[in-house]
């Protein structure tokens, strides 16, 4: 069975500053897609940025890009140029063929963004 | 485009009565997926609709909980009778199709309180 992990519950990051969210997961399929999702306090769930994993090149938007090392089975998202809008929940998240497209979440971690 | 709309918003209700939530899809997306969230489990699935059948409930926890979906633009997720265990936030989401690459978009979620 596919597993994601998100290892920091909880991160802070000054505004302007750079910031980095952990992400692990674990399968033996060869072919697969990961996200990553914010939950601002408004509790809605939004798409951040997504990989294919049959990509090497890395997803990038905007000011969030992720770092996929697909043999590490790791899946982090760094945030650029952190503004107060990005303080919200961080979900990553695995789309697999073998459980037809169900996402798997992590646990989350919290950001925070201080002025 | 609305994006995927559920009702109500918040729902607050005694131990033991019927509750029904409400979800439409965005108009177009033909697979349609229910989650829960809690502080404890995090993000799970529930089930998941692919032009209007059931694929997968085997995240449905109990028979108190039922969902149908009796059209492209219309879904239910009714729990009866309902415990307090059952507070959580619901979510609806919706994919264009069945293939694993799509996004799922969610919607904004309903609060459920069983008191």
């Amino acid at each position: 069975a596919q597993t994601v992990t998100q290892s920091q519950p909880e991160m802070s990051v000054q505004e302007a500053e750079t910031v980095t969210l952990s992400c692990t997961y674990d399968t033996s399929e060869s072919n697969y897609y990961l996200f990553w999702y914010k939950q601002p306090p408004s509790r809605q769930m939004i798409l951040v940025i997504r990989q294919e994993a049959y990509k090497q090149q890395n997803a990038t938007e905007n000011r969030f890009s992720v770092n996929f090392q697909k043999a590490a089975k790791s899946f982090s998202l760094k945030i650029s140029d952190s503004q107060l809008g990005d303080t919200a929940m961080y979900f990553c998240a695995f789309s697999g063929s073998s459980n037809t497209g169900k996402l798997i979440f992590g646990q989350g971690t919290t950001l925070q963004v201080k002025p | 485009d609305a994006g995927v709309i559920q009702s109500p918003r918040h729902e607050v209700t005694e131990m033991g009565q019927e509750v029904t939530l409400r979800c439409k899809p965005i108009s177009g997306h033909n697979s349609l997926f229910w989650y829960r969230q809690t502080m404890m489990r995090g993000l799970e699935l529930l089930i998941y609709f692919n032009n209007n059948v059931p694929i997968d409930d085997s995240g449905m926890p109990e028979d108190r909980f039922s969902a149908k979906m009796p059209n492209a633009s219309f879904s239910t997720l009714k729990i009866q009778p309902s415990e307090p265990r059952d507070s959580a936030v619901y979510f609806c989401a919706s994919r264009r199709d069945f293939a694993e690459a799509d996004t799922q978009y969610f919607g904004p979620g309903t609060r459920l309180t069983v008191l």
